[in-house]
């Protein structure tokens, strides 16, 4: 049973370009969440998708944008990316109403670097 | 910012019992606690979660004070492949299990020496 899968692994960009990245949910799951995790720091939540909308979001500017996709799949997009956008980007799904209960399940994540 | 304060590094033997502390003083009463641990170039992993009653699991128990402003989770046999980031998280848990997105501090790293 595949576990949460992003694409690409690594990836590196120039200040000011725009990038996606992907994630395909746990098999059976429903809702994705994103995260960006800094070098030495925990994951920071950006936003979390169901049913393709985004039903709560944290403390990211709106160039931090996302889509969710009828198969639940999700991308993630950064646009005029800024040095400090580099971070590995974790992506993370639960059944709808068991996340409480069973907690996520993340996947390996994308390492975003900016140059 | 976090709710919870957890210490920066601890070590502990091989075979031994890991326990790591928690303080959660400003926990709500419908907050539950969640640990998670990320072992090196993994996504983080989902270990525990409780309110006030203690819990365990295939995994680690999760020790909860009484007056909830403290936990520890315990690995009670630990193995050089839990060397990894441990993150102790208060979150709501709603009625129908959802939860909302989730604020990792820094957590613990823990270092299991053979």
């Amino acid at each position: 049973d595949a576990g949460v899968t992003q694409s690409p692994t690594h990836l590196i960009k120039t200040r000011g370009q725009q990038v996606t990245l992907r994630c395909s949910p746990k098999s059976g799951h429903d809702t994705v969440s994103w995260y960006q995790q800094a070098l030495g720091q925990g994951p920071q939540f950006i936003f979390q998708y169901y049913e393709e909308e985004e039903r709560q979001r944290g403390n990211f500017p709106d160039r931090f944008s996302g889509h969710q996709f009828p198969n639940y799949s999700s991308e993630l997009n950064v646009n005029a990316l800024l040095l400090g956008d580099s971070a590995l980007y974790l992506c993370a799904s639960s059944l709808d109403g068991t996340g409480g209960y069973y907690g996520y399940t993340f996947g390996s994540g994308t390492r975003l670097t900016v140059v | 910012d976090a709710k919870t304060t957890q210490p920066p590094s601890m070590d502990c033997a091989e075979g031994r019992a890991a326990n790591l502390p928690c303080n959660h003083s400003t926990i709500s009463g419908n907050e539950y606690v969640y640990w998670y641990r990320q072992i090196h170039s993994q996504g983080p992993q989902y270990i525990i979660h409780g309110l006030k009653n203690n819990e365990t699991n295939e995994m680690a128990s999760l020790i909860i004070t009484e007056d909830r402003k403290s936990s520890t989770l315990i690995l009670p046999h630990a193995t050089l492949r839990d060397t990894a980031v441990y993150y102790c998280i208060v979150s709501l848990l709603y009625s129908g299990g959802g939860a909302d997105g989730l604020t990792f501090g820094k957590g613990t790293h823990l270092i299991i020496q053979p």
